[in-house]
Parts: structure tokens; C-alpha cells; sequence
């Protein structure tokens, strides 16, 4: 079965650090481009990062930029996201997505994110 | 950075009816946009992919139109299982609309 199941949430003070883990089952991992989204309770999605199939390429929404790192280990066929300076504004559910977005020496064909865990959440406050 | 705009936020409907929701990208995305299903306390659910193209289990009750800016997702008779909150996403650089919730009316 076709699987991502996060794991690190909990309670954390403002300016902490907090390390997510997301690990992947049931495909080949390292193929796949990879995503963290996060949602804010009652509030909407929220594109966090996303880091391609061998790491050379990353990117960082606005709002996390310089705080966040996002990593994997295609050995352990795993996600990470380490969170640094966090912020109130940073408590949410935090989700790993598994990008369809495949590449060729010619360019990449964009794709959805199909296959998401369960999300993991994360509470910022003293 | 590109903005995608839903409307409306919130739709009120009765099992049979046929429901669309609109999203609107600040700039062309060409057909790089999806649709997703979230429903309280889960995961988003892939619905629809290349704006029109209906992803592999789903009801073709659910389907998509539109390109460059303006992109539908219609509901042609509605279902009990589909109340629920619906996101567009420009998977180009992968913002989010700010959803539609499909309420029982």
C-alpha cells in the first residue's frame, strides 16, 4: 500500500525547535519530488516546501524562509522538515505530499500532489 | 507570487444538486491547476489534475474545466459523501485557493 505517515508534532515553546519526519512506503520513493503543507486550525491549506528526488534543489514559502530546512533520506525513504525559531503563527497540521512531477533532460512535467499523510500537528505556545 | 481566488467560500446545497465552484488565478497557469476534497480531520483527497483530468477512483460525478485563469469544478448531482471543503491548486509554484465549504442546506 501507497503510504506517508508523519511523526515529531507536539507542544513546543516560541523560538523552539521541533524536527518533522515523514516516512514513505509502497513506491520508490526517491522518483518523487516531495512536499510539506501545513493548515492552521479552521484555516486553509498552506504550501510549506518542497525538495526534489536528490536534494540539489529545495524551495521555502515566504513565511518560513530562513527558519525551516526540509531534507530526505531516499536510503530510509524519508522526509524531513526541521522547523527552528518557531513562531505561534506556525501551529498547524503539518502534512507530507508526494509530488507526480516528473523530470527529463528536456524539463519537468509539473504534477498534483497524490498521495498525502495524515498530518502531524504542531502547537507553538508558551 | 501567484494568487488563486475561490468562490464562494462557503455553498449551500441538497443531495441531487448540481454545484460548481470557480477559481481564479492572478496570472496564466496554463492547465497546471487541481482540485482537492478535505474532510474534517483528514487528509486532502486528489479529485482532479490538468484542470480537467479526473483522477483514478474518483466518482465521474466530479469534473473540471478551464485554463489560463479561470477553472470550474462541478459536482453534477451531489452525493452525501461530497460535503465537504474543496481547494484549487496552481501546482507551478503550488498555492492554494482558500477553499469552498459544500454545506447541507
Amino acid at each position: 500500500e501507497v503510504q506517508l505517515v508523519e511523526s515529531g508534532g507536539g507542544l513546543v515553546q516560541p523560538g523552539g525547535s521541533l524536527r518533522l519526519s515523514c516516512a514513505a512506503s509502497g513506491f520508490t520513493f526517491s522518483n518523487y519530488w516531495m512536499h510539506w503543507v501545513r493548515q492552521a486550525p479552521g484555516k486553509g491549506l498552506v504550501w510549506v516546501s518542497r525538495i526534489n528526488t536528490d536534494e540539489s534543489s529545495t524551495t521555502y514559502a515566504d513565511s518560513v524562509k530562513g527558519r525551516f530546512t526540509i531534507s530526505r533520506d531516499n536510503a530510509k525513504n524519508a522526509l524531513y522538515l526541521q522547523m527552528d525559531s518557531l513562531r505561534a503563527e506556525d501551529t498547524a497540521v503539518y502534512y507530507c505530499a508526494r509530488d507526480v512531477t516528473y523530470c527529463l533532460s528536456t524539463g519537468c512535467q509539473r504534477g498534483p500532489f497524490d498521495i498525502w499523510g495524515q498530518g502531524t500537528m504542531v502547537t507553538v505556545s508558551s | 507570487d501567484i494568487q488563486m481566488t475561490q468562490s464562494p467560500s462557503t455553498l449551500s446545497a441538497s443531495v441531487g444538486d448540481r454545484v460548481t465552484i470557480t477559481c481564479r488565478a492572478s496570472q496564466s497557469i496554463s492547465s497546471w491547476l487541481a482540485w482537492y476534497q478535505q474532510k474534517p480531520g483528514k487528509a486532502p483527497k486528489l479529485l482532479i489534475y490538468k484542470a480537467s483530468s479526473l483522477e483514478s477512483g474518483v466518482p465521474s460525478r466530479f469534473s473540471g474545466s478551464g485554463s489560463g485563469t479561470e477553472f470550474t469544478l462541478t459536482i453534477s448531482s451531489l452525493q452525501p459523501d461530497d460535503f465537504a471543503t474543496y481547494y484549487c491548486q496552481q501546482y507551478n509554484t503550488w498555492t492554494f485557493g482558500q477553499g469552498t465549504k459544500v454545506e447541507i442546506k
